[in-house]
């Protein structure tokens, strides 16, 4: 079952901050994130796991709340690069049935 | 460190054709991914591969895609035949270990069907 990601799409003016969130209405083991740019292949972010273990790059600030099944990416005092489409993916059992939400596009302006 | 490499890059062809994409990850990567990316949408996981056997193929439309990973390296994905709905970008990805892990992921290759 697809994760669900809100918002769909967020304009950003430079060093403005932004949250992405994701949520599933089944029990997660694991969120995962990743940036896609345009015509770019998607880039690997952050993964969180059900017991508060988290990997991923140190700029990068997400969270991953148990019992609302529900993570956030913080996007803060952003910067153009930040620009792209931002994928989470959902793991339901440990190595099973992992899937990509919808998207969520952010647009950072000068 | 060498990406994980995708061939072609881009690829037309008309429906009822035959395609193959081939795909080599990273090295020493056990688990293999194919996925599908329509345009606007998320990827969608076709097949999954750890070493050389199967661990995931059940959203792959078995009556027209095949893939195999040969030696538990290299990979190939086969439509046969095409469709119109099949215009897409095709990613691979490979990850160090089992499960799901921090996935790298190919350039993608771009197919179109008319």
């Amino acid at each position: 079952q697809q994760p669900v990601q809100s918002p769909q799409a967020v304009i950003l003016r430079e060093g403005e901050d932004a949250v992405i969130n994701c949520s599933s209405s089944k029990a997660l083991y694991s969120v995962h994130w990743y940036r896609q740019k345009h015509g770019e292949a998607p880039v690997f972010l952050m993964i969180l796991l059900k017991g508060g273990e988290q990997k991923g790059h140190e700029k990068i600030s997400a969270s991953f709340n148990e019992k609302k099944q529900q993570s956030s990416l913080y996007l803060t005092a952003s910067q153009l690069s930040y620009s792209g489409t931002y994928f989470c993916g959902t793991e339901r059992d440990y190595g099973q049935n992992f899937v990509f939400g919808p998207g969520t596009r952010l647009s950072v302006l000068p | 460190e060498a990406g994980v490499a995708q061939s072609p890059r881009y690829k037309i062809i008309e429906k009822r054709q035959s395609v193959a994409f081939w795909c080599n990850p990273i090295s020493g990567h056990a688990t293999l991914y194919w996925y599908q990316q329509i345009l606007g949408q998320g990827p969608k996981l076709l097949i999954q591969f750890q070493n050389n056997g199967v661990v995931d193929d059940s959203q792959l439309p078995k009556d027209r895609f095949s893939a195999e990973r040969l030696k538990g390296v290299d990979s190939t994905l086969k439509i046969q035949p095409a469709k119109l709905e099949d215009s897409a970008v095709y990613l691979c990805a490979s990850s160090p270990r089992e499960g799901w892990d921090e996935q790298y992921f190919g350039p993608g290759t771009r197919l179109t069907v008319t």
